[in-house]
């Protein structure tokens, strides 16, 4: 079975602040992929990032990050400086390349203040 | 490129009624999913389709859900009778795949209903 635990509810920091998005994710699929949606109060679902289960490279998108370690099973995410405009709801996600089928986990409520 | 298109974006019915969501996914999308958000619940598929052809239906919630996708441009999702815990907002996605490879998925801007 599939399954993603985003532990952290909410976290809530101040601007400029570092932080850290955890995810954690069970498959028994050998080829998969990972996904981070944002979802902000306007409701839509935000493409932010895509990685296969072959790729471990850990990713930087300006003040994004991504790291992936695949021995904890684990897609974390990283909002350097963050900014009240990253507030917002994010969620992980894992599809398998078996069936296609995409889940997601709980979601993080990620509160910027300034 | 339109993205995939919902609608309505706002539904509110009485209970017992029958509401349909209608999706129109990206053109060349081979897979299509039908998503429902909830506080409690979080985002849950409930079905998809891959080929136009359901594939998973594990996700759907009662009988009184179904869901059609007659071709590769074109899906809906049903509720007969409505009831108000089904208030949620709907999201549809579609993407792309071959042998193995996903493409990546896009979601429309969703549907809120509210039955009240």
């Amino acid at each position: 079975a599939q399954k993603v635990t985003q532990a952290q509810t909410e976290i809530s920091v101040v601007e400029k602040e570092d932080v850290t998005l955890d995810c954690v994710y069970e498959t028994r699929d050998t080829t998969y992929y990972l996904f981070w949606y944002k979802q902000p109060p306007s409701g839509e679902l935000v493409f932010l990032i895509r990685r296969n289960s072959f790729d471990e490279q850990n990713e930087i998108s300006g003040r994004y990050s991504w790291n992936f370690q695949k021995s904890t099973s684990s897609f974390n995410f990283t909002i350097t400086a963050s900014q009240v405009v990253d507030s917002a709801v994010y969620f992980c996600a894992l599809s398998s390349s078996n069936t296609g089928k995409l889940i997601f986990g709980q979601g993080t409520t990620l509160q910027v203040k300034p | 490129d339109a993205g995939v298109i919902q609608s309505p974006r706002h539904e509110v019915t009485e209970m017992g009624q029958e509401v349909t969501l209608r999706c129109k996914p990206i053109s060349g999308h081979n897979s299509l999913f039908w998503y429902r958000q909830t506080m409690m619940r979080g985002l849950e598929l409930l079905i998809y389709f891959n080929n136009n052809v359901p594939i998973d239906d594990s996700g759907m919630p009662e009988d009184r859900f179904s869901a059609k996708m007659p071709n590769a441009s074109f899906s809906t999702l049903k509720i007969q009778p409505s009831e108000p815990r089904d208030s949620a907002v709907y999201f549809c996605a579609s993407s792309s795949g071959q042998g193995g490879t996903n493409y990546g998925y896009t979601f429309g801007s969703g549907t809120r209903l509210t039955v009240v």
